[in-house]
């Protein structure tokens, strides 16, 4: 079946530390991949897009990687704070009709 | 903020009563889009317009839902007869590969 994985477990991560979130698919071949920012009781909130074509992209503290061959995207966060505590959603739009497939999304909290 | 207004923000009904929900982006987008959220989960496509036009249209959507833009600008949702199984997020999203979310109506049905 069709699919996208995150960690469903939260991820806790020391203040000032790099949190990295996993986001594993399969069965698709996405032109590109997103990543979204949700706090409780919020929308999602669009942070970055990288396309198939692009390894490695960077906005300000925030870096994904893709890699279509293991059919998997990074997402970094350097420098961690506090305020970074949210839940990540990663997201892809497999036929290419802005029809977003989510994965559940992964819990991040940054500890003082 | 998105610019995405969404309302109510909250709504509480009891099982078989019909409820509507509103999105109003501030300025006018071609495309608007319809999610189901549910509390742990990420969302799930329902439905979305370009301009007033309804292109598609999940098959997670029954046939107690209607989704309408007849401007092509705002949107409502309908759901008809509500099941407590409709109790999640509805969130509406504007763009087109990037897309901006409002803050949701919150729907539970009792």
């Amino acid at each position: 079946s069709q699919k996208i994985e995150q960690n469903s477990e939260a991820l806790n991560i020391q203040e000032g530390k790099t949190a990295t979130l996993t986001c594993n698919y399969t069965n698709y071949s996405p032109a590109y991949l997103q990543w979204y920012r949700q706090d409780p009781g919020r929308g999602p909130v669009f942070l970055l897009l990288i396309r198939e074509n692009e390894k490695e992209k960077r906005k300000e503290r925030l870096k994904v990687t893709f890699d279509t061959t293991l059919k998997q995207s990074l997402f970094h966060i350097t420098a961690s704070q506090p305020a970074d505590s949210a839940t990540y959603l990663c997201a892809l739009d497999p036929d290419s009709n802005y029809q977003l497939i989510w994965g559940a999304g992964t819990k991040l909290i940054i500890k003082p | 903020d998105t610019g995405v207004s969404q309302n109510p923000r909250h709504k509480i009904t009891k099982r078989g009563q019909n409820v509507t929900f509103r999105c109003d982006p501030i300025s006018e987008h071609n495309r608007l889009y319809w999610y189901r959220q549910t509390l742990g989960q990420g969302p799930e496509f329902l439905t979305y317009f370009q301009n007033e036009a309804q292109l598609e249209k999940s098959r997670l959507l029954s046939d107690r839902f209607s989704a309408e833009r007849p401007k092509g600008s705002f949107s409502t949702l309908e759901i008809q007869r509500t099941e407590q199984g409709d109790s999640a997020m509805y969130l509406c999203a504007f763009g087109d590969n990037e897309q901006f979310f409002g803050p949701g109506t919150r729907l539970t049905v009792l």
